[in-house]
């Protein structure tokens, strides 16, 4: 198994740019996550699923949208890039609820926006 | 709210030495408590979870953590650190909150080991 994957690993946009990260898991787990890691702050909930065909917000989602139309994937768009936006972006997986379930998280994408 | 705080953004101990980082959380509920482990360049893996039953929970690499309810803590220990061990370690509370059913992360704490 490969666990969870992320696409790409690096990326360096412009400021108004759009780009969409893709998270891959083959675990058949139902609940997927999008976190941010700045320096400092730990990890931020961006959004999440907790099934395919559903998404929520999570702690900071603004400037972000997600989709999850098949299972195994969960993408995170940006529309229009901010410097802001300049983060590591880890992908997560748990089988169950993260409350109480283990989380599987992915290699993470390391984003510039100039 | 739930909420997450690691004492001391950066510690360092010496090969051999005992190993502690210190978690305090704030839950108005009986929480579910985690400590993970990021290595340089890598995702988070989990160390080890509390939930419910034995408040002395072990997990990987030789470590282990006390929940203490009446000092809401979870501190990380480990009798004799390892090289390898030099990592960035965060401990995260389960939200019964805002994101129903998702963890809160602290802001991690980055183990250095000296020879």
């Amino acid at each position: 198994n490969a666990g969870v994957t992320q696409t790409p690993k690096f990326r360096v946009l412009k400021t108004g740019q759009s780009m969409t990260l893709l998270c891959a898991q083959d675990m058949n787990h139902e609940y997927m996550y999008w976190y941010r890691q700045d320096p400092g702050m730990g990890l931020r909930l961006i959004h999440y699923s907790v099934g395919e065909g559903t998404t929520a917000k999570g702690e900071v989602p603004d400037g972000y949208n997600v989709s999850r139309l098949k299972k195994q994937n969960f993408l995170l768009g940006l529309e229009s890039a901010a410097p802001s936006q300049t983060s590591v972006y880890f992908c997560a997986s748990s089988l169950l609820q993260a409350v109480s379930d283990t989380q599987y998280f992915g290699p993470g994408t390391r984003l510039t926006v100039l | 709210a739930q909420s997450v705080t690691q004492l001391g953004s950066h510690v360092s101990v010496s090969e051999g030495a005992l190993v502690l980082l210190r978690c305090n959380y704030s839950s108005s509920v009986p929480p579910y408590l985690f400590w993970y482990v990021q290595y340089p360049n890598q995702g988070l893996q989990l160390l080890l979870k509390y939930t419910t039953g034995a408040t002395l929970v072990k997990g990987i690499n030789g470590f282990e953590a006390e929940f203490k309810k009446s000092e809401t803590s979870f501190h990380l220990t480990k009798p004799s650190a390892h090289m390898s061990d030099a990592a960035e370690y965060f401990c995260a509370v389960s939200d019964y909150g805002g994101s129903q059913g998702n963890l809160i992360f602290g802001k991690g704490t980055k183990l250095s080991v000296k020879p």
